[in-house]
C-alpha cells in the first residue's frame, strides 16, 4: 500500500486567486493522478502526472487552468488558477501500485471553497 | 470507451440486513473492476477488486462482490450491514489498455439505520 498526504486539507480562496495543492507519497511511484470531485458528484480525472514528462490532461481540462508539477517520484503539485466559485470541489491525488498497476490509492483530498 | 453505471443514488437498509450496491459496466476489452468507499471528509478507501479468476471476490470489512460477465455487472454485497457501513460507495473500471485510467461511477450513498 501507499501512504499519501495532501496539503492543505482545506482552504477558502477569493475569486481570481490561485491555490497550489501538494501531494506527497511515502514511496516512489511512476503514475500519479489528479481528480476533481464536485459537490455531490463522482470523481473526474483531471490529468495524469508522470515524472520526467509533461502532464497529460483529460478532455475539458487545460494546463493554463490546472498546471501540474512532478519533480520526482514521490511528489506532485496541482495548481488551480484564476479561481471561480465553479472550482469549489474536493481535489484528490492518487497513485497506482501493484502488479500491472492494479491498485490505486488516494490521498485524503483537499476541499477548496471559492468565494 | 469505458463507462460505469450505479443505478441507485441511495440505498437504505436496516442494520443486520443484507446490503447490495449495484454496478454495471461497459468496456471494449477485459475489465478490471473495483469498489471504493468514501467516508465523510475522507479520501477514497479501496474495498476490493476483480482482475481475473474466481468471479466472487472478497474484500475489506466483510464486503464481497460478484463479477457477472454476461450481465456486465459487479454488485457489491455484505450479508449483514452495520451502521458504520454508512458511506458513499464508488464502482470503478479500467481496461488492460487504459494504463491506469479509472472510470468511476456516480456513487451510491448507503444509509444503514439502527
Amino acid at each position: 500500500s501507499a501512504v499519501i498526504s495532501q496539503k492543505p486539507s482545506r482552504d477558502i480562496c477569493q475569486r481570481g486567486t490561485s491555490l497550489t495543492i501538494q501531494c506527497q507519497v511515502d514511496s516512489q511511484v511512476t503514475m500519479m493522478f489528479w481528480y476533481r470531485q464536485q459537490p455531490g458528484q463522482s470523481l473526474t480525472l483531471i490529468a495524469t502526472a508522470n515524472q520526467g514528462s509533461e502532464a497529460t490532461y483529460e478532455s475539458g481540462f487545460v494546463i493554463d487552468k490546472f498546471p501540474i508539477s512532478r519533480p520526482n517520484l514521490t511528489f506532485s503539485t496541482l495548481t488551480v488558477s484564476n479561481l471561480s466559485p465553479e472550482d469549489s470541489s474536493i481535489y484528490l491525488c492518487s497513485v497506482l501500485l501493484g502488479l500491472v498497476w492494479n491498485e490505486q490509492f488516494f490521498g485524503p483530498g483537499t476541499r477548496l471553497t471559492v468565494l | 470507451a469505458q463507462s460505469v453505471a450505479q443505478p441507485e443514488d441511495q440505498v437504505n437498509v436496516a442494520e443486520g440486513n443484507p446490503l447490495t450496491v449495484k454496478c454495471t459496466y461497459s468496456v471494449s476489452g477485459n475489465p478490471y473492476l473495483f469498489w471504493y468507499v468514501q467516508y465523510p471528509n475522507r479520501g477514497l478507501q479501496f474495498l476490493l477488486k476483480y482482475i481475473t479468476g474466481d468471479n466472487l471476490v472478497k474484500g475489506s470489512y466483510g464486503f464481497e462482490a460478484e463479477f457477472n460477465k454476461s450481465q456486465t455487472s459487479f454488485h457489491l454485497k455484505k450479508p449483514s450491514a452495520l451502521v458504520s457501513d454508512s458511506a458513499l460507495y464508488f464502482c470503478a473500471v479500467r481496461t488492460t489498455d487504459s494504463w491506469g485510467k479509472f472510470q468511476f461511477g456516480a456513487g451510491t450513498q448507503v444509509v444503514v439505520t439502527p
